[in-house]
């Protein structure tokens, strides 16, 4: 089992539209959460962090569950320049690196 | 504000060959990465530092070698280039706090003939 997966996509919207991503983690002592944004051959960057109250910026909301280790993003009112590829991230305790999920890719259409 | 820098950004190799990739951050970060991404999949980690003087295998560090020259620099070698290493390497620092965002250079595209 990989130790953080994703729904690959695409998911194709209209613009306006709302859309969720999920994500699930393997390993429970996992500490820190991230949703990275990742546009065609570029480096991703960070769009949010997660936290156990759930958080939001924006038209972003981030949502952690820790005891069904479950992490979302909803999008609302989607614009076109939402498309890209969405990366769940997660941090393990101690020396343990950053872990990314394979990605979710969202196409907003007009 | 330069973040992290990689270099180069294009390179083609042919099997057999050897090269260094570089990376260079002037964040002060301790915690240094090197991940590969292939297309559609993920960002998979070879090697990472979590300070200077120390390195640890990540899921994929076969064929591949680092140093952490100092606490700027981390640099991923490849001492005998297989097309399976065709691939785009990114490099990658953090703070040392769990919650700190991850900062990325803008990769290497390698294409190993």
């Amino acid at each position: 089992r990989k130790e953080v997966e994703q729904d690959p996509g695409p998911f194709n919207v209209p613009e306006g539209a709302t859309v969720a991503f999920n994500c699930t983690y393997s390993n429970s002592a996992s500490q820190s959460f991230f949703w990275y944004r990742q546009d065609c051959r570029k480096e991703p960057k960070l769009l949010m962090s997660v936290y156990s109250s759930g958080n939001e910026d924006g038209r972003f909301t981030a949502q952690l569950n820790r005891a069904s280790q479950y992490i979302s993003l909803l999008i609302r009112d989607s614009k076109l320049s939402d498309s890209a590829t969405y990366l769940c991230v997660v941090r393990g305790t101690g020396r343990r690196a950053l872990t990314f999920g394979s990605g979710t890719r969202l196409q907003v259409q007009p | 504000n330069a973040g992290v820098t990689q270099t180069p950004k294009f390179q083609v190799l042919k099997t057999g060959q050897s090269m260094t990739l570089q990376c260079a951050q002037d964040m002060n970060h301790n915690s240094m990465y090197w991940y590969r991404q292939d297309p559609g999949m993920g960002l998979r980690l070879i090697y990472y530092s979590a300070s200077e003087g120390t390195t640890d295998k990540g899921e994929v560090p076969n064929g591949y070698n680092v140093s952490r020259l100092n606490k700027r620099e981390f640099s991923l070698r490849l001492e005998s280039a297989a097309p399976s290493q065709t691939s785009v390497y990114f490099c990658a620092s953090t703070g040392g706090q769990p919650n700190t965002e991850a900062f990325f250079g803008q990769g290497t595209r390698l294409t190993v003939v």
